[in-house]
């Protein structure tokens, strides 16, 4: 299996613009999460999806950030309208029992 | 709830030298504990994981810790640091609906 896979690696986008993350988790991985890691805040957990249902989205900064998980194979997490202090690393990480498995990451830059 | 705490935000070994990293949990579940480590603009990788089988748990690239129930610890220890050690390392308490909670990780410096 080729692990987590996240896409694109890098965005660079313009204040206002829509973006959107991609997920592939681990095939057969029924857990999903999507972290977000900055320097002043560290790793927060955003969502959390249990067999594509969202069990816990307390995370989720404020309503310009959603998250989607239409199947087993793939996650979005998009952001509406985006903003410079939404700048970060975001990891989804995939877990099939206790252990979680992290994608490289999107570099998202906002300016 | 659960939490973790790492005692040291910094440390910083010579080459060779044993390294020690702190971390505290607590949990109203019995825990399964995890460490793992991110190099600069990389992922994270699991180095090891405790899921209540043996106390002292070995992980990759020679880290080992040791769950202790009493003291709610789960040091990652090292008994010779390499160059390549060089990275953030992060203790993770897991309960049983999975949800993960992070440690604010731990930055080793590593000095030739």
């Amino acid at each position: 299996d080729a692990g987590v896979i996240q896409s694109p690696r890098h965005e660079v986008t313009e204040m206002g613009q829509e973006v959107t993350l991609r997920c592939k988790p681990i095939s057969g991985h029924n857990s999903l999460f999507w972290y977000r890691q900055t320097m002043m805040r560290g790793l927060e957990l955003l969502i959390y999806f249990n067999n594509n249902v969202p069990i816990d989205d307390s995370g989720m900064p404020e309503d310009r950030f959603s998250a989607k998980m239409p199947n087993a194979s793939f996650s979005t997490l998009k952001i509406q309208p985006s903003e410079p202090r939404d700048s970060a690393v975001y990891f989804c990480a995939s877990s099939a029992a206790s252990e979680a498995f992290f994608g490289q990451g999107t570099r998202l830059t906002v300016v | 709830a659960q939490s973790v705490t790492q005692l040291d935000s910094h440390v910083s070994v010579s080459e060779g030298t044993p390294v020690l990293l702190r971390c505290n949990y607590s949990s109203s579940y019995s825990p399964s504990l995890f460490w793992y480590v991110q190099h600069p603009n990389k992922g994270l990788q699991l180095l090891l994981k405790y899921t209540s089988a043996a106390t002292l748990v070995k992980g990759i690239n020679g880290f080992e810790a040791e769950f202790k129930k009493s003291e709610t610890s789960f040091h990652l220890t090292k008994p010779s640091a390499h160059m390549s050690d060089a990275a953030e390392y992060f203790c993770v308490v897991s309960t049983n609906d999975y949800k993960l909670s992070f440690g604010a990780g731990t930055t080793v410096t590593v000095r030739a």
